[in-house]
């Protein structure tokens, strides 16, 4: 089944303490992306990948680390976690190119105290 | 980045109502997507829809993308449609911009 996982799918923590949201396709896509979904703003970006090796910034990167070592892998780092992170994160993928949907992954619900 | 403004922002249908939602952008966009959170955070993809008009069952969407703008229908609307409707655009650079939703909610 084609999809995107993410774990863990729930997630609470301490403030100062690092931690790795891991994210996974099965669908060979090149392009990977993380949000961020907190109540009244909708789902803002946070990092996304075009391909290995290649990530940019996205609206909200302050906080967060990304890698891109293989093509199905996306991890979401926060290297000392804070309150304000407190969020509901989604992973993302589809092809490159002009005209491909995004596919959404089930969420991680990470809560910093 | 490109705005993108949702409305109305809450809805409340009776089941078997029509409704139509709307999702204005401030720039040119390459591509625009809407979406259904369920009530379980789950986001569900209903159209991929750049330009042009799309059905699916009792949904349809249609894009005026000269106007700036999408437009998401649905139609004998059913309890199980509850939920937040997003729309979201991808410009050139492939960054994507949500809007803040549509919570809708469908009562027996």
């Amino acid at each position: 089944e084609a999809q995107v996982t993410q774990n863990p799918r729930y997630l609470i923590t301490v403030t100062g303490k690092k931690l790795t949201v891991t994210c996974s396709q099965n669908m060979n896509h090149e392009y990977m992306s993380w949000y961020r979904q907190d109540p009244g703003l909708g789902l803002r970006q946070i990092y996304y990948s075009m391909n290995v090796e290649v990530t940019d910034k996205g609206d909200v990167p302050e906080g967060y680390k990304v890698s891109r070592k293989e093509k199905r892998n996306f991890p979401l780092i926060l290297e000392s976690p804070s309150p304000n992170q407190t969020s509901l994160y989604f992973c993302a993928s589809r092809r490159t190119g002009l005209s491909h949907e995004q596919y959404f992954g089930p969420g991680t619900r990470l809560t910093v105290t | 980045g490109i705005q993108v403004e949702q409305s109305p922002p809450d809805l409340i249908l009776q089941e078997g109502a029509n409704s139509t939602l709307r999702c204005n952008f401030s720039d040119s966009v390459n591509n625009l997507q809407w979406f259904h959170q369920n009530p379980w955070g789950q986001l569900i993809n209903l159209f991929y829809i750049p330009s042009g008009t799309k059905q699916n069952g009792r949904l349809s969407a249609t894009t005026v993308a000269t106007e700036r703008y999408s437009l998401l229908y649905i139609s004998s609307s059913q309890t199980t449609d509850s939920g937040v409707y997003f729309c979201a655009v991808e410009r050139a650079g492939n960054q994507f911009y949500f809007g803040t939703g549509t919570s809708l909610t469908v009562i027996p």
